[in-house]
């Protein structure tokens, strides 16, 4: 049971490049979530979903888009990177939504110059 | 919307103190839980607070969830280098959606040896 898997841990971006950061999970949880932790802050929701097919923006969804094909990947989409993007990228699922806990990926560290 | 503070925002405990951070809601809460997340890692879950008034306690961790569901307490007593992380707090808003946790800024503690 590996949990909630992202990839890539590192990326290194240039200003208006775009890139996806995968997230999958394989506890068949329907609601998943995106997270960004910038430095010294908390998490800010970015998208959610609550399963397949259905998506929905969170706190901070500019820039950013979401696909959710299947029960297990959940994907998210930087179509033209900006600094401002510079963060840490946390993907997590749970089986009750906001009535249970939060499995957390160990996060993509993403900077843009 | 929805706000969730936490404070203080860091904490430095000589080895063997005791300390408690606050997490205070600008809403009833439904639910709250505790994550922490150790340097460079990702947020785990700790403990969810359901009921009004409801104390956990995990070895020398207490939890503490208030009678009017807006505020909740972590206490650790005899502190420990392995204490060392940033623990966040995230609640439900009673009668909202399932789906969304807010999450507070976190406080951040040091152990002195």
């Amino acid at each position: 049971n590996a949990g909630v898997t992202q990839t890539p841990k590192f990326r290194i971006l240039k200003i208006g490049q775009s890139m996806t950061l995968q997230c999958t999970q394989d506890m068949n949880h329907n609601y998943m979530y995106w997270y960004r932790q910038d430095p010294g802050m908390g998490l800010k929701l970015i998208y959610y979903s609550v399963g397949a097919g259905i998506t929905d923006k969170g706190e901070v969804p500019n820039g950013y888009n979401v696909s959710r094909s299947t029960t297990e990947d959940f994907p998210l989409r930087l179509e033209l990177a900006a600094p401002s993007q510079t963060s840490v990228y946390f993907c997590a699922s749970s089986s009750q939504g906001g009535n249970s806990p939060l499995h957390f990926g160990n996060g993509t560290r993403l900077t843009v110059t | 919307g929805q706000q969730v503070m936490q404070i203080p925002q860091y904490q430095h405990v000589q080895e063997g103190e005791d300390f408690t951070t606050y997490c205070n809601s600008s809403t009833t809460l439904s639910n709250i839980q505790w994550y922490k997340q150790r340097p460079g890692g990702h947020p785990v879950f700790l403990i969810q607070l359901v009921k009004s008034g409801e104390v956990k306690k995990q070895k020398r961790l207490t939890f503490q969830f208030g009678e009017a569901k807006k505020n909740s307490s972590l206490h650790i007593t005899a502190t420990q280098t392995t204490d060392v992380g940033t623990y966040f707090c995230a609640g439900r808003t009673l009668g909202s959606n399932d789906y969304k946790l807010s999450f507070g800024a976190g406080t951040t503690v040091t152990v002195r040896a």
